[in-house]
């Protein structure tokens, strides 16, 4: 039980669709993450918000959109995806403090499939 | 340059032995953290061990302990008496002080327990 959940599990779309993930962390964090896991590369860090501010965002296309409506909260909305988009999607959160080197928990990832 | 290099895609143990798998690290900011992580086929990104850049010991956690080799920027974790449920993917991971919140991960070593 890490405290933080991601819904759904498993998601197929076309490219045409429109769809969201979900995140939420049960852990009291202050910042949360979204990374991309492809096979055989490392994780790929997507998002950070931080005190729900957008803090980070690494070239990530367009068709990716996060939203933080609070600090327990996190989506990332998709739409017109392409097929090297399947992935599997972590959401992560952690505590920051200046200067620090806070642990992020992960949730237990979407496993996405693009069409 | 790559931050985390973890050189072992893949490896075999035998269960109750003991395994070393390797991770190397490069930065130049004094204070920094070093993560492991364990990845089931489940998809979810379990914490394990965590070692600060001025930690004077090795970070043990259970049957978990991180060797801990500041000179040579490595950072092993080793496992005590494999059990069947320890195969998985394992990633290191390293967050530096001064880039704030981003985590750097290694592409991996699956591990497999031989029975």
């Amino acid at each position: 039980e890490t405290g933080v959940t991601q819904t759904p599990r498993h998601l197929v779309m076309g490219m045409t669709n429109k769809k969201s993930l979900k995140c939420e962390q049960h852990l009291g964090h202050n910042a949360m993450y979204w990374y991309k896991q492809s096979a055989k590369k490392p994780l790929e860090l997507m998002f950070v918000y931080n005190f729900k501010e957008q803090t980070e965002n690494n070239s990530v296309p367009s068709r990716f959109s996060p939203e933080c409506p609070n600090s327990s909260h996190l989506f990332l909305h998709l739409h017109t995806l392409q097929p090297e988009d399947s992935a599997l999607y972590l959401c992560a959160s952690s505590q920051v403090h200046q200067g620090s080197t806070d642990t992020q928990y992960f949730g237990p990832g979407t496993r996405l499939t693009v069409l | 340059a790559q931050k985390i290099t973890q050189t072992q895609p893949g490896m075999f143990v035998q269960e109750k032995e003991a395994v070393t798998l390797d991770c190397t690290y490069d930065t130049s900011d004094p204070s920094y953290g070093l993560f492991w992580y364990k990845q089931p086929s489940s998809g979810e990104m379990i914490f394990l061990i965590y070692q600060g850049s001025y930690d004077q010991q090795n970070a043990t956690e259970g049957r978990y302990s991180l060797n801990f080799q500041k000179a040579r920027k490595s950072a092993n974790l080793v496992i005590s008496a494999s059990q069947l449920g320890d195969s998985a993917m394992y990633f290191c991971a390293m967050r530096e002080v001064l880039t704030g919140n981003q985590f750097y991960f290694g592409t991996g070593t699956s591990l497999t327990v031989i029975p």
